[in-house]
């Protein structure tokens, strides 16, 4: 199975400031991965994916980047809606792996 | 609207089997294939497996091969996810996803979710 490894676990940060999530993948998964937003109690959300493409209704101060085992997920500019838990997931062979979540919590 | 409706809260003894149902509406059904994700109390999301409802074929994660079955019903447009021997490790809430449908692996990421159905085994 492709391991997918999410840094930090958590993340303390304040409304305005720019974030980024780290998604590694064991193996090479090309461009593709999934970014998804979960907030307690709702089923997560997706926000990017094929790594770098916008969601439809995703606001643009959300972006990824990467390819092969490296992935980053950038918030440009904190809002208070984004204090939440992100994965990501891998889509290219079987078991489709997510990695452990990423908890954003407000500084 | 496109929308996958799943059943209710289910209970259960250690040692006995449930059956969840995911409802899907305002697309063609056999179009998509469907995944199953769980996620156990203040843990992360683990995917178990998909489903191509058109045929019914499936891969499963291998933790769960041997205790899990999807079945597909194209009559009533409903997948459902079967998961014998449960055990308090099983407690979880079940998703069932749907893909975006793209030219790529899997249709792509998820972007069609479930309310989540909340599963608890306990004796």
């Amino acid at each position: 199975d492709i391991q997918m490894t999410q840094s930090p676990s958590t993340l303390s940060a304040s409304a305005g400031d720019r974030v980024t999530i780290t998604c590694r993948a064991s193996q090479s998964i090309s461009r593709w991965l999934a970014w998804y937003q979960q907030k307690p109690g709702k089923a997560p959300k997706l926000l990017i994916y094929k790594a770098s493409s916008l969601e439809g209704g995703v606001p643009s101060r959300f972006s990824g980047s990467g390819s092969g085992t490296e992935f980053i997920l950038t918030i440009s500019s904190l809002q208070p809606d984004d204090f939440a838990t992100y994965y990501c997931q891998q889509y290219d062979l079987y078991p489709y792996t997510f990695g452990q979540g990423t908890r954003l919590e407000i500084k | 609207q496109v929308q996958v409706v799943q059943s209710g809260t289910e209970v259960r003894k250690p040692g006995a089997s449930v059956k969840v149902s995911c409802k899907a509406s305002g697309y063609t059904f056999t179009s998509y294939y469907l995944q199953w994700v769980r996620q156990a109390p203040g843990q992360g999301l683990e995917w178990m497996g998909i489903i191509n409802p058109s045929g019914g074929s499936t891969t499963y994660a291998q933790k769960f091969e041997g205790r899990v079955t999807m079945t597909s019903d194209t009559s009533t447009t409903t997948v459902y996810m079967e998961l014998n021997s449960l055990t308090s490790e099983d407690t979880a809430v079940y998703y069932c996803a749907r893909p975006q449908g793209l030219a790529a692996p899997g249709g792509g990421g998820l972007d069609v979710w479930g309310h989540g159905t909340t599963v608890i085994v306990s004796s």
